[in-house]
């Protein structure tokens, strides 16, 4: 199976700040690699896939880079609304395993 | 409106078995792929299972092979995950997604405990 680690595990910040969160994979995927959000109680929310592409309706402060096995996703300043848990998930080969999670709390 | 609805969530003992069901609406649900992913209390998330639109290719975790039974029917837009042999690290709350992962479901929650 392939591992998905991300860095930081937690991560705090302030409103307008600039957050990188990193995935890293176990093997290469290519650029097959998804970043999402979710709140408490709610489904997890697609924002990136191809690890670049923009979900429609996603803000453009949300972008990704990456390929092979070193992911980044970077938000370009930070809205109240952002704080949450970011997972990535590899869906190169099942198990489509995904990342630990990254919680962004307010500073 | 494009969503998914899962239901048949609850209370089983372990041992037991429980069936899942997702109604999808809004998108052509016979040509899309279909997964259900996991999360338990306070964890992170684990996909579970993987369908193709015909059925043809069905892919399964580990953690669940053997015992979790994902099917479709088209006619119905709805998909399913027939639970058996239930264990206490099953529970958590099931998402349907759509292949992509760009449309989930609320979630069902499942508890396994006697």
């Amino acid at each position: 199976d392939i591992q998905m680690t991300q860095s930081p595990s937690s991560l705090s910040a302030s409103v307008g700040d600039r957050v990188t969160i990193t995935c890293r994979a176990s093997q290469s995927i290519s650029s097959n690699l998804n970043w999402y959000h979710q709140k408490p109680g709610k489904a997890p929310k697609l924002l990136i896939y191809a690890a670049s592409s923009l979900q429609s309706g996603v803000p453009s402060r949300f972008s990704g880079s990456g390929s092979g096995t070193d992911f980044t996703l970077t938000i370009s300043s930070l809205q109240p609304e952002d704080f949450a848990t970011y997972y990535c998930q590899q869906s190169y080969s099942t198990p489509y395993t995904f990342g630990q999670g990254t919680k962004l709390e307010i500073k | 409106e494009v969503q998914l609805v899962e239901s048949g969530g609850g209370l089983v003992q372990p041992a037991g078995s429980l069936r899942l069901s997702c109604a999808a609406s809004g998108f052509t649900f016979s040509t899309s792929s279909m997964n259900w992913v996991r999360q338990a209390p306070g964890k992170g998330l684990e996909w579970v299972s993987y369908i193709s639109g015909s059925s043809a290719i069905i892919y399964y975790a580990d953690s669940v092979k053997g015992r979790f039974t994902i099917s479709r029917d088209n006619a119905k837009n709805s998909l399913y995950l027939q639970m058996s042999s239930l264990r206490a690290e099953d529970s958590a709350v099931y998402y349907c997604a759509r292949s992509g992962f760009d449309m989930w479901g609320q979630g069902t929650m499942v508890t396994v405990s006697s």
